[in-house]
């Protein structure tokens, strides 16, 4: 049973382009959430997400942010205009169902804004 | 707002020694209490802890919650400097229930 799948693991972009982020979670889980660990700090909540639904998306930043989880593929976390405190980690994990359930946890994007 | 405060922040012993990582949190609809060992890389899972008192065991890592006090620690005997890494604490809750909100971790560092 594969885990859960970031991709891409790394990415650079430059002020200003648009970066996307690709989560496919576990094998028959149908519950993500998306967090960020900005350098020296915690993991911070983003956005907690169902098949085509956004349950929670409370720490998602007001602008430039937004993410989606399509009947179809993978969930996308989508950072436009990105500035260079946008460069972090981003994580997402994955559960079968919401608060009953352990969270596993993708290698993670590493995203470097030049 | 949430709170997670873990302790002590950073850790240094020597193999075969036994330690004591502690987490206290303020959550609201608190659902359970999660442990991760992160090696700079994913967050790794160790134990869901949903019930005061009963302890998880795990070979040499043990943690246990207490629902009543807010509070949970995390025990690793006989350390390996394989346990080198950074223990997170996560209680989980919050509007939608099952949102982590992590504590700023315990560096631990197992010299040989």
């Amino acid at each position: 049973n594969a885990g859960v799948m970031q991709n891409p693991r790394h990415l650079v972009r430059r002020r200003g382009q648009e970066a996307r982020l690709r989560c496919s979670p576990m094998k028959g889980h149908s519950h993500v959430y998306w967090y960020r660990q900005l350098p020296e700090e915690g993991l911070k909540f983003m956005v907690y997400l169902q098949k085509e639904n956004i349950i929670d998306e409370s720490g998602m930043p007001k602008e430039r942010f937004s993410a989606e989880f399509p009947k179809e593929g993978p969930s996308i976390l989508r950072i436009q205009q990105v500035v260079r405190g946008d460069s972090a980690a981003y994580f997402c994990a994955s559960t079968l169902q919401s608060s009953y359930n352990e969270q596993f946890f993708g290698p993670g994007t590493r995203l470097t804004v030049l | 707002e949430d709170k997670v405060v873990q302790s002590p922040l950073s850790l240094v012993v020597h193999e075969g020694d036994t330690v004591t990582l502690n987490c206290s949190y303020e959550v609201t609809n608190f659902r359970s209490l999660l442990w991760y060992k992160q090696e700079k890389k994913a967050p790794t899972f160790l134990f869901m802890l949903t019930s005061s008192g009963i302890e998880k065991k795990s070979g040499r890592l043990s943690s246990i919650l207490d629902k009543k006090e807010l509070f949970s620690i995390l025990n690793i005997t006989a350390t390996q400097t394989g346990d080198s890494a950074v223990y997170l604490c996560a209680p989980s809750g919050g509007t939608s229930y099952g949102k982590l909100t992590f504590g700023q971790g315990t560096i631990l560092t197992v010299h040989p």
